[in-house]
């Protein structure tokens, strides 16, 4: 397709599960970022790649969560050990890498829900 | 300090009519960009408007303006003539210049629900 792809769309896991969630962007985007959305906020930004380079891992909000894009396409975002606070929405972006007035291009995002 | 004020948790207008989001912002940086995003309930985020910091005029876009008073440090997204499908929620966010300017920070957002 056109845009960038998110799967799966719903995700349900026990606390202490691991889980991945795949990000395909738009063909030839450089740019690849992760951010979740908590119920009721704003999306917070957690990752940045640039190609396969993982530029800034600061949003990150723990050692359980996990990025890679090691083809510089697709990227995955894995989460070890779920815990109930990891329960969001995790919205993937990509741009053609041109930052200050560059749109971003999101998906509809990987709802998680972790009991 | 928060970076992005969006002080309406949500909004209601008449289908026809014009409505106003309002977004305050806060960074201390001379180069910026300020974005209007759109998510219906699908929840795709979808690019409506761009104003930059050293942009003279207001930013337009169709139906949507961007009352950009950066004295005020304020950047209101306007919606004219409402249509049913422009419910939503929408999102004010900042990018700064500098080393993470391929950073967004985001409002908490509006939903905005328009009437027939």
């Amino acid at each position: 397709g056109a845009g960038v792809s998110q799967s799966p769309r719903y995700k349900v896991a026990k606390r202490g599960q691991d889980v991945a969630l795949r990000c395909d962007p738009i063909s030839g985007h450089v740019s690849l970022f992760w951010y979740q959305q908590a119920l009721g906020q704003g999306p917070e930004f957690l990752t940045y790649f640039q190609n396969e380079a993982q530029l800034d891992k600061s949003g990150l909000p723990s050692d359980r969560f996990f990025a890679e894009r090691p083809e510089g396409s697709v990227s995955t975002l894995k989460i070890q050990r779920t815990q109930q606070e990891d329960s969001a929405v995790y919205l993937c972006a990509s741009s053609n890498g041109q930052f200050l007035d560059g749109e971003l291009f999101f998906g509809e995002g990987s709802r998680l829900t972790v009991l | 300090a928060q970076k992005i004020t969006q002080t309406q948790p949500g909004m209601f207008v008449q289908e026809k009519e014009a409505v106003t989001l309002d977004c305050t912002y806060d960074t201390s940086d001379p180069s910026y960009g300020l974005f209007w995003y759109k998510q219906p309930s699908s929840g795709e985020m979808i690019f409506l408007i761009y104003q930059g910091s050293y942009d003279q005029q207001n930013a337009t876009e169709g139906r949507y303006s961007l009352n950009f008073q950066k004295a005020r440090k304020s950047a209101n997204l306007v919606i004219s003539a409402s249509q049913l499908g422009d419910s939503a929620m929408y999102f004010c966010a900042m990018r700064e210049g500098g080393g993470s300017n391929y950073k967004l920070t985001f409002g908490k957002g509006t939903l905005l629900t328009v009437n027939p």
